[in-house]
């Protein structure tokens, strides 16, 4: 089956600091989204990104499909943004969702 | 945009009882919802695709005697975990999918955090 891989596993930060998080996947993919599981377990949707770029405020997401990988941006972070975030991806028309293992990103004041 | 519950959020039970979890879909008739499951510190597993009208899909490895799952709607998904036992104590999340379009956005609901003592 289809492997995802997403690094860095931990991320600390200072406020006000940018990052990157990778998300790389090993097949062609119909679907692909980054959420935020936020700290009573919510995941919440931050980008449906199949291909191409998008942004939304201080996020911004990029897949490159023909490479398999997709990056998620976070500018001037906040100590609200820690938590865990995830990358999943399908691919057929089932849509079941595979996730990657996510990144623990921790902001500090 | 689309919505998602859970009920209840949070239930202990006694081992050897059964526990039932409900997931709606409340702004949109959801064909297909699936249900994944969550150990601490882990990242979600899918353990089965919920179809309405029709028998859910186990992935390999789940019991689907002991994870009943019943679609009975086109907003409600239920998992019924018969004769629960400490192992099975985990965070149970379930989600779900406009149909038709051409996005296959899933939508998540809260979870579902089962306690079995």
């Amino acid at each position: 089956g289809i492997q995802v891989e997403q690094s860095p596993p931990d991320l600390i930060l200072q406020e006000g600091a940018n990052s990157t998080l990778r998300c790389n996947f090993s097949d062609s993919v119909n679907n692909l989204q980054w959420f935020h599981q936020n700290p009573w377990g919510q995941l919440i949707n931050l980008f449906y990104i199949p291909s191409g770029t998008k942004q939304n405020g201080r996020l911004s997401a990029t897949t490159v499909a023909t490479e398999r990988y997709s990056l998620l941006y976070i500018s001037s972070s906040q100590t609200t943004d820690s938590g865990v975030y995830f990358c999943a991806v399908a691919y057929n028309q089932g849509g079941k969702l595979i996730f990657g293992q996510g990144t623990e990103l921790s902001v500090k004041p | 945009g689309a919505v998602v519950s859970q009920h209840p959020s949070r239930v202990i039970c006694k081992s050897g009882t059964s526990v039932k979890i409900e997931c709606r879909s409340l702004d949109f008739q959801a064909t297909t919802m699936f249900w994944y499951r969550q150990f601490p510190k882990q990242s979600l597993m899918l353990m089965a695709t919920s179809n309405e009208g029709s028998k859910a899909t186990y992935e390999q490895g789940v019991e689907k005697d002991k994870f009943l799952i019943n679609h009975a709607s086109l907003t409600l998904s239920t998992l019924t975990v018969t004769s629960a036992h400490p192992e099975d104590s985990s965070f149970y999340i379930c989600s779900a999918r406009e149909p038709g379009g051409p996005s296959y956005e899933q939508y998540f609901g809260p979870g579902t955090r089962l306690t079995v003592t």
